[in-house]
């Protein structure tokens, strides 16, 4: 399985928007890129996902490099309410349904 | 309307009992999942089901069973409970089995063995 590379940790500041980046060197072209996060105590939840384009949804955008080897999450302006672990994770299309997620990155949000 | 719930939220027990863990869904998906979360927070799956039927089992002792009377359930069943099975338990739901998919997460169920 592809793997991605992801910071531990990382802080923002309230109202500003945050970037939290993925590097995912060995992904395939059959994989998609997607971001789920997980709030204290709480289940995993889904964020965003995409194949070679940007995308943008109502919680955050996905900016993808063009050779595909890395991604960005971009909470355009961060709240308390989103400090979560936030997962980047690959899901090959020929290949079994299990999501395998990594460590993820632990966001603090600083009021 | 909850989504995926879970039952019971918080579950403590002795060694060598058996327990179960409920599953439901309202989505109306054809595909129901069990993860588990260990202490150091690593979050792995253990079974799929699609259409009643299993088509992940990972590596999973065969104390722990699991059971999908319908599409919308997914129980799981833990016999001979051990220190090790402590953790917290999601279930997991998505309309398919597609890699585009989105699976929706229940709240958890927190299984402490002591």
């Amino acid at each position: 399985d592809a793997k991605t590379t992801q910071p531990n940790s990382m802080e923002s500041n309230e109202e500003e928007p945050v970037h939290l980046p993925c590097n995912h060197s060995t992904i395939s072209g059959t994989d998609y890129i997607h971001w789920y996060r997980q709030l204290p105590s709480q289940g995993p939840e889904y964020v965003i996902h995409g194949l070679t384009s940007n995308v943008n949804n109502r919680m955050a955008s996905l900016a993808i490099a063009e050779d595909r080897k890395s991604s960005t999450l971009i909470l355009h302006r961060a709240t308390l309410r989103d400090a979560a672990v936030y997962y980047c994770i690959l899901r090959d299309v020929w290949r079994d349904d299990k999501i395998i997620f990594g460590k993820g990155t632990r966001l603090h949000i600083l009021p | 309307d909850t989504a995926v719930s879970q039952t019971p939220k918080y579950l403590v027990t002795q060694m060598g009992n058996d327990k179960s863990i409920k599953c439901e869904q309202n989505l109306g998906h054809d595909t129901m999942y069990w993860y588990k979360q260990d202490s150091k927070k690593f979050l792995k799956i253990m079974f799929s089901y699609n259409n009643k039927e299993l088509i992940i089992n990972e590596t999973v002792p065969n104390r722990f069973s699991p059971k999908s009377p319908d599409k919308a359930h997914l129980n799981l069943h833990i016999n001979s409970l051990e220190l090790g099975d402590s953790a917290v338990y999601f279930c997991a739901s998505s309309q398919g089995t597609s890699a585009q998919e989105t699976q929706y997460f229940g709240p958890g169920t927190r299984l402490l063995v002591l």
